[in-house]
């Protein structure tokens, strides 16, 4: 079965700092890979994705995660952090041969300070 | 382009009753997939349905059941609450055969004392 581990539940950022989530999968296969994020009582937004091609991959509000194959990984950056920011965000996975399925992570509460 | 939709926001059942949740999908999706997302994790996979028939499900007991309608909005029920069903209940919808992406509705909020 596949699993997705986000290190860290919160991590703390100044205003204008680089921002770095975590998030590691484990699957025999690439599945496709998601962050989405959730504003406090609301539903979640898709940040970005990717599925095949360019590894490097450009979303909404700045964002962007880079597949490694080898490392397992879709981290999610973000050059300079803005108060608005400030969210919890899910890295998920949904394996190539049956989509729509989404395995979530624990999620990573982000706090920006100012 | 209407998104999805959830009713009601919130809820608060007591221990025992049946719950109904409603979802309207995104126009153009043809599969509805529930998400519970209790406090402090990440959602957690119930099911999906396609074309009016559950297409998978994740490790929920049966008496957490769902239909899809033809104009593919859902419903979720869940009988005999208990309070661990205290949750955030996430709908979305999507294009089956697509690349995974999924689109979330804003979530019913139950609570179960």
């Amino acid at each position: 079965a596949q699993s997705v581990t986000q290190l860290g539940s919160h991590v703390s950022v100044s205003e204008g700092a680089l921002v770095l989530l975590r998030c590691n999968y484990s699957s025999s296969v690439p599945p496709y890979l998601f962050w989405y994020v959730q504003y406090p009582n609301q539903g979640l937004q898709l940040l970005l994705k990717y599925t095949t091609g360019a590894t490097l991959v450009k979303g909404i509000n700045g964002f962007e995660a880079e597949f490694k194959k080898s490392e397992t990984s879709f981290h999610l950056t973000k050059p300079s952090a803005h108060m608005s920011d400030a969210a919890e965000y899910f890295c998920a996975v949904t394996p190539r041969e049956y989509g729509n399925k989404l395995v979530f992570g624990a999620g990573t509460i982000l706090r920006v300070k100012s | 382009e209407t998104g999805v939709t959830q009713s009601p926001t919130h809820l608060i059942k007591t221990r025992g009753q049946q719950v109904t949740l409603r979802c309207s999908s995104q126009s153009g999706h043809n599969t509805v997939s529930w998400y519970q997302q209790a406090l402090g994790q990440g959602p957690q996979f119930i099911f999906q349905y396609y074309r009016e028939e559950e297409n998978g499900r994740g490790n929920f007991p049966p008496r957490f059941s769902g239909l899809q309608f033809p104009n593919y909005s859902s419903e979720l029920n869940v009988n005999a609450l208990e309070l661990d069903d205290s949750a955030l209940y996430l709908c979305a919808s999507s294009f089956l055969g697509g690349l995974g992406e999924q689109f979330f509705g804003p979530g019913t909020r139950l609570t179960v004392l």
